[in-house]
């Protein structure tokens, strides 16, 4: 079935770049996502990117995807203590259309 | 912007009780979905519906059920609450591949 894997916990410092981990299994994914979750809130869709893309960047944000491996990565230059959040990763299978998402990773921004 | 508003952000619930969590989305959207948040486990599916009377199973139905009698309301409902249905709930919802909406999220404590 389909699998969506992140790590836990990423500790930056304020100013550094971030980079958050995600690998899938799907081959057929057609769309990833990256979502937010700030404390005690729902999620927040911050970008996608679609399967026949290798790389897409929005402001502070890069996603990069090698879709040989099956991992996706989204890199947050310039982190700020407003970042510190819950960050899921997502995939859309193209089977079902659903998305499934990883266990997500919890930033920590030092000042 | 798609709107997705869950009725309560705290609820506290006494074992056994039947309890109803609502979710009301404004974009006229086919698709809807129900999701609880553990800590270590990420979102997973409860229940998801593409169409007004229409319900599917997610990957944890089991003392859940669902109603969605108009396509903007998609609701969820513990027939009988038990302390292990302590979560945080999110409702979502999406009409395109551009991923899903999610509303504030209800946290539900059932003692």
């Amino acid at each position: 079935g389909e699998d969506v894997e992140q790590s836990l916990f990423l500790s930056v410092r304020e100013g550094d770049s971030s980079v958050i981990n995600c690998t899938y299994t799907d081959s057929s994914s057609t769309y990833l996502y990256w979502y937010k979750q700030e404390p005690g809130a729902g999620l927040q869709l911050l970008t996608y990117i679609f399967s026949n893309m290798d790389m897409k960047q929005d402001q502070r944000l890069t996603v990069l995807l090698n879709k040989k491996d099956k991992h996706l990565s989204l890199r947050i230059a310039d982190t700020q203590t407003g970042d510190s959040a819950i960050y899921f990763c997502a995939e859309m299978t193209g089977a079902t259309n659903k998305l499934i998402f990883g266990t997500g990773t919890l930033l920590a921004v030092q000042p | 912007d798609v709107k997705v508003t869950q009725s309560s952000r705290y609820l506290v619930k006494r074992t056994g009780e039947k309890v109803f969590l609502e979710c009301v989305q404004d974009m006229d959207h086919e698709n809807m979905f129900w999701y609880r948040q553990d800590p270590g486990l990420g979102l997973r599916l409860i229940y998801f519906s593409y169409d007004v009377k229409m319900k599917e199973k997610g990957d944890i139905p089991e003392g859940y059920s669902v109603s969605r009698e108009k396509k903007e309301r998609f609701s969820l409902i513990l027939e009988s609450a038990s302390t292990n249905q302590t979560s945080m709930y999110l409702c979502a919802s999406s009409g395109a591949n551009y991923g899903y909406t999610f509303g504030s999220g209800t946290r539900l404590t059932v003692v």
